[in-house]
């Protein structure tokens, strides 16, 4: 079946580190995915996007890897900030057709201490 | 100038009743959906929209029945509700409906609650 995972646990850090989120997938062949910032009674935010010939997609402390081999994007906030504590969204298309159709995961929740 | 807008934010009914969401996008997006993130916070596509026509409908209760009336509104009305209905629904819109086109724009959110 296809499935897509991603830290089921809360992810906690201290400030000024990297935080590091990860998102698998399978039975799926998407062509680009996306990453999603959601806070508490709010909807997703979108934050990047990368396609599946790109291998790395940076904007200000964010970066994103795609590895359509492993089947698995990782999510790099540098220089961590508390204001960076939300739910963590990963999302694919479902692959080929024509429609633009997300998939999201269950989301991982980041906490950075001060 | 809120981009997505819906209403109401929080809905609270007793099951059996009708009730409908309201959502609209001052985007210009061509494509609009409906999402339902449950207590697991799982979002979940419903429904997707591309200028007024229908264009995804995931297995769905045939109790939620979309409706749009142009391609900036996309109206959610659900009969007969059920304690399982129990969720956040989010209206989202993009520039269009091909794969790759870009990112969602998420409205807040409406929470209802079946008692």
């Amino acid at each position: 079946s296809q499935k897509i995972e991603q830290n089921s646990e809360a992810l906690n850090i201290q400030e000024g580190k990297t935080a590091t989120l990860t998102c698998n997938y399978t039975n799926y062949s998407p062509a680009y995915l996306q990453w999603y910032r959601q806070d508490p009674g709010r909807g997703p935010v979108f934050l990047l996007l990368i396609r599946e010939n790109e291998k790395e997609k940076r904007k200000e402390r964010l970066k994103v890897t795609f590895d359509t081999t492993l089947k698995q994007s990782l999510f790099h906030i540098t220089a961590s900030q508390p204001a960076d504590s939300a739910t963590y969204l990963c999302a694919l298309d479902k692959g080929g057709g024509a429609t633009n159709k997300l998939i999201f995961g269950t989301g991982t929740l980041l906490a950075v201490q001060p | 100038d809120t981009a997505v807008s819906q209403t109401p934010k929080y809905l609270v009914t007793q099951m059996g009743n009708d009730k409908s969401i309201k959502c609209e996008q001052n985007l210009g997006h061509d494509t609009m959906y409906w999402y339902k993130q449950d207590s697991k916070k799982f979002l979940k596509i419903m429904f997707s929209y591309n200028n007024k026509e229908l264009i995804i409908n995931e297995t769905v209760p045939n109790r939620f029945s979309p409706k749009s009336p142009d391609k900036a509104h996309l109206n959610l009305h659900i009969n007969s509700l059920e304690l399982g209905d129990s969720a956040v629904y989010f209206c989202a819109s993009s520039r269009s409906r091909g794969v790759g086109t870009g990112e969602l724009f998420f409205g807040e959110g409406s929470r209802l609650t079946v008692l």
